[in-house]
C-alpha cells in the first residue's frame, strides 16, 4: 500500500524558513517511473503546485516561487524535504505531498496518483 | 507557464443529472491532463489521467475527453457521493491546476 505523510511545524513566524518532510512508504524514491511533488492549498482556494523531484534527483520548481523553494530527498530514509524561505501570512495553507508516476512507453510525463493527507501551516507573528 | 481555466466555477445539480465540466489550456498540452476530486478537509483524489484514462477503482460514471487545449469531465449520473470540487491539471510542462469547479446540490 502506497502512503505519503507530511510533517512539519503548525505555526511559523513571518520571515522564517519553513521545512516540511514527506515520508513515503510502499514505493522507493529510486524507482525511475516515480517522483514526488509538493502542492499547497490556501484556505478556500485552489491547488497550487510548488516543486517536484524525480528519481534521478532532477528538480523542478514553480516559476513564481522558485527563488524561495528547495526540494531534496533522502532515498535511504524514504523522505522528501521542502524548504520555503521568507514565509509570509499569504503562505498560510495546507501543504500536500503526492507521488507522481509515468507510463512505461515514452514520451514520459508524470501525473500525481497518490496524495498525503496534508499538513496545515499558519504564518503569523 | 501554461494556464488552466475551468468552467463553470460552481455547478448546481441534482442526483441523477448528467454533469459536464470544461477545462481549457492556454496552449496545447496534447492529452497530458488529469482530473481530481476533492471533498472538504480531504486530499484530492485522482479520477482521470491522460485526458480519458480512468484511474483504477473510480466508478465508470466518470469519463474524460479532449485533447490539445479543450477538455471535459463528465459524470453520467450524479450520485450523492459526487458532490465535491473538481480540478483539472496539466502535466505537459511542469504542473498547473485549474481554479476548480464546485458541484453542489440543487
Amino acid at each position: 500500500q502506497v502512503t505519503l505523510k507530511e510533517s512539519g511545524p503548525v505555526l511559523v513566524k513571518p520571515t522564517e524558513t519553513l521545512t516540511l518532510t514527506c515520508t513515503v512508504s510502499g514505493f522507493s524514491l529510486s524507482n525511475a517511473r516515480m517522483g514526488v511533488s509538493w502542492i499547497r492549498q490556501p484556505p478556500g482556494k485552489a491547488l497550487e503546485w510548488l516543486a517536484h523531484i524525480f528519481s534521478n534527483d532532477e528538480k523542478s520548481y514553480s516559476t513564481s516561487l522558485k527563488s524561495r523553494l528547495t526540494i531534496s530527498k533522502d532515498t535511504s530514509k524514504s523522505q522528501v524535504v521542502l524548504t520555503m524561505t521568507n514565509m509570509d501570512p499569504v503562505d498560510t495553507a495546507t501543504y500536500y505531498c503526492a507521488r507522481s508516476v509515468r507510463g512505461v512507453i515514452p514520451p514520459y510525463y508524470y501525473y500525481m496518483d497518490v496524495w498525503g493527507k496534508g499538513t496545515t501551516v499558519t504564518v503569523s507573528s | 507557464d501554461i494556464q488552466m481555466t475551468q468552467s463553470p466555477s460552481t455547478l448546481s445539480a441534482s442526483v441523477g443529472d448528467r454533469v459536464t465540466i470544461t477545462c481549457r489550456a492556454s496552449q496545447s498540452i496534447s492529452s497530458w491532463l488529469a482530473w481530481y476530486q476533492q471533498k472538504p478537509g480531504k486530499a484530492p483524489k485522482l479520477l482521470i489521467y491522460k485526458a480519458s484514462s480512468l484511474e483504477s477503482g473510480v466508478p465508470s460514471r466518470f469519463s474524460g475527453s479532449g485533447s490539445g487545449t479543450e477538455f471535459t469531465l463528465t459524470i453520467s449520473s450524479l450520485q450523492p457521493d459526487d458532490f465535491a470540487t473538481y480540478y483539472c491539471q496539466q502535466y505537459n510542462s511542469r504542473w498547473t491546476f485549474g481554479q476548480g469547479t464546485k458541484v453542489e446540490i440543487k
